[in-house]
């Protein structure tokens, strides 16, 4: 099946920095979105990017699917944006079809 | 709008009790999905069905596992008999289309004693 890479594992910043994730697969998609995972358990939709640039707020993120990876931004980050980031994909080639999630990245913003 | 709702937020059962969840997904939405969570295995798909139809189920872990869909706006997933190790956090997720975004419910928490 498909592989999803997300790097970095961990990240400790401090309120007010700037920060890129990344996310690695190794097929083509059709779908490829970005989560946040709040404390309290619930996924959030972030973004639904299987190509180009979209931004929304301090956040952003760009696909580039012809070399395989995306990435998200966080501009000034707050305490709020603290939490685990994860980038899924949907591999091409059919009908809906199910998302492979990659490991995440817990970032962690401190005050 | 509504987005897709998840019952029972949380269960505690013992082990050898059978377990239900429920799904409604969003209304209009043609595909759904279950996922778990796990600390070891991370987020995995579990089984999806399109226009109430169980496309793959290869996620599913063992036979003790059943899910259906019996219309277009309800699904379950059922544990029998339940095992300490399924204690995870299930997900249920829809989308409208193939290419589409996947909505997520706020997941059951699961806890088997």
């Amino acid at each position: 099946g498909i592989q999803v890479e997300q790097s970095p594992p961990d990240l400790i910043l401090q309120e007010g920095a700037n920060s890129t994730l990344r996310c690695n697969f190794s097929d083509s998609v059709n779908n490829l979105q970005w989560f946040h995972q709040n404390p309290w358990g619930q996924l959030i939709n972030l973004f639904y990017i299987p190509s180009g640039t979209k931004q929304n707020g301090r956040l952003s993120a760009t696909t580039v699917a012809t070399e395989r990876y995306s990435l998200l931004y966080i501009s000034s980050s707050q305490t709020t944006d603290s939490g685990v980031y994860f980038c899924a994909v949907e591999r091409s080639g059919g009908g809906a079809d199910g998302l492979t999630f990659g490991k995440g990245t817990h970032l962690i913003i401190q005050p | 709008d509504a987005g897709v709702i998840q019952s029972p937020r949380h269960e505690v059962t013992e082990m050898g009790q059978e377990v239900t969840l429920r799904c409604k997904p969003i209304s209009g939405h043609n595909s759904l999905f279950w996922y778990r969570q796990t600390m070891m295995r991370g987020l995995e798909l579990l089984i999806y069905f399109n226009n109430n139809v169980p496309i793959d189920d290869s996620g599913m872990p063992e036979d003790r596992f059943s899910a259906k869909m019996p219309n277009a706006s309800f699904s379950t997933l059922k544990i029998q008999p339940s095992e300490p190790r399924d204690s995870a956090v299930y997900f249920c997720a829809s989308s409208r289309l193939s290419n589409q975004p996947q909505h997520f419910g706020d997941g059951t928490r699961l806890s088997i004693l």
